[in-house]
């Protein structure tokens, strides 16, 4: 079935740091991918989207490019904010015509000032 | 911006009772969804509504029901609450038709059962 695998967290960056969180993904057709945040004592958040190959979604100084080939939709954000402190998901939806948003597990960064 | 709200941000009942988890939204969206988030288990889907009276099982079904009578509103039903329901609940709308519409989340239930 379809699947969406994140790296293990948690993540401990010093701020201004670079993070990357990787996320790849098992789907039928073209599905939708997505970045959620949800920060402690919230729910989640959409933090980009891209809808096709190729696609860069970005926000914030967050982005993530849609790669097929390689099937990933990897997190990266240049500098590092104490604020960005919180848990992302990764997700896809419209998989096989699927009305399903399908979540990866959750990594939680920590940064640390 | 689009706004769900959930009608409770705390919630704690007893075993046996039967508990209830309102949710609205306020975009007139068609789809709307009812998801439990576990330690360790990520987020899971238990139903979803595409329209008013319509409904789908999502995974984790057992033990819920739904109901939707208006558009704006999607409520959640433990018919007998029991220990292992002890989870946050969030409820998601979504506009219509097509995929690449992102769900739009509340800000979640902390439901515990004793």
């Amino acid at each position: 079935g379809d699947s969406v695998t994140q790296m293990e967290g948690p993540v401990t960056l010093s701020e201004e740091a670079f993070l990357t969180i990787n996320c790849t993904y098992t789907a039928t057709g073209y599905p939708s991918l997505f970045w959620y945040v949800q920060y402690p004592g919230e729910g989640l958040q959409l933090l980009l989207k891209a809808t096709k190959a190729d696609d860069k979604g970005s926000n914030k100084g967050f982005e993530a490019t849609y790669r097929k080939e390689t099937t990933s939709f990897h997190l990266e954000k240049g500098s590092v904010q104490v604020s960005d402190s919180a848990v992302y998901f990764c997700a896809l939806s419209g998989a096989g015509g699927s009305e399903k948003l399908v979540f990866g597990k959750g990594t939680k960064l920590t940064v640390n000032p | 911006d689009v706004k769900v709200t959930q009608s409770s941000r705390y919630l704690v009942k007893r075993t046996g009772e039967k508990v209830f988890l309102e949710c609205v939204q306020d975009m007139d969206h068609e789809n709307m969804f009812w998801y439990r988030q576990d330690p360790g288990l990520g987020l899971r889907l238990i139903y979803f509504s595409y329209d008013v009276k319509m409904k789908e099982k999502g995974d984790i079904p057992e033990g819920y029901s739904v109901s939707r009578e208006k558009k704006e509103r999607f409520s959640l039903i433990l018919e007998s609450a029991s220990t292992n329901q002890t989870s946050m609940y969030l409820c998601a709308s979504r506009g219509p038709g097509v995929f690449e519409q992102p769900q739009h989340f509340g800000d979640g239930t902390r439901l515990s059962i004793l």
